[in-house]
């Protein structure tokens, strides 16, 4: 099964781009990565997803390796909202559905 | 849509007793799943559902018993509560496939005294 690796927190600037990265060197041709984030204690939100290409919508950016050893997650102008733990996911599983979490990383907006 | 709903919000339980986390979405989603998660924890993957009369286990199920008798619904039970359960427990649902988006509840904080 792959796995994620990700830093356990980063701060960013209020307005400035915040980058996180994942690792997931173990992750097959067909699985896609998954972004998802989760404020407070809320269910997690789904961010983004993606498999080989770099995707792009109104929330964020996630560029992907050509290898597709790892991948980051780009909000291109973090605002205070934006502070919650973010999620690296890769789907495995026969239906493709599972989703294995990590422990994620928090991100903290600085004003 | 009400998307995924969960009830009830909180509960105490004592030890030993027993109770079922209800879960019902409203999307026709075939997929539906229960996590854990325990403080300063991620998500983790207790059983889950392809379809209707179809349950398998995923990473933490011991303690846990599922049944899928319609596709709306997909309660969680309990037969003999622990302390160790003390969690917030997550519901979530999506169609099947690798692309597909799953969809989460807002969460069912359980305390186990």
């Amino acid at each position: 099964d792959a796995k994620t690796t990700q830093p356990p927190s980063m701060d960013c600037a209020e307005g400035r781009a915040a980058n996180l990265p994942c690792n997931h060197s173990t992750i097959s041709g067909n699985e896609y990565v998954y972004w998802y984030r989760q404020i407070h204690s809320q269910g997690p939100q789904y961010i983004i997803h993606g498999l080989k290409n770099n995707e792009t919508n109104e929330m964020a950016s996630l560029i992907i390796t050509e290898d597709r050893k790892s991948s980051t997650l780009i909000l291109p102008h973090a605002t205070l909202r934006d502070t919650a733990v973010y999620y690296c996911i890769v789907r495995v599983g026969n239906t493709g559905n599972q989703f294995y979490f990590g422990t994620g990383t928090s991100l903290t907006v600085i004003p | 849509n009400a998307g995924v709903t969960q009830t009830p919000k909180f509960q105490v339980l004592k030890t030993g007793q027993s109770m079922t986390l209800q879960c019902a979405q409203d999307m026709n989603h075939e997929y539906m799943s229960w996590y854990r998660q325990d403080p300063g924890m991620g998500l983790r993957l207790i059983h889950y559902s392809v379809g209707a009369g179809i349950t398998d286990q995923g990473e933490v199920p011991n303690g846990y018993n599922v049944s899928r008798s319609t596709t709306e619904d997909f309660p969680l039970r309990l037969l003999s509560a622990a302390p160790s359960q003390t969690s917030v427990y997550f519901c979530a649902s999506s169609y099947i496939g690798g692309r597909q988006t799953q969809y989460f509840g807002p969460g069912t904080r359980l305390t186990v005294l």
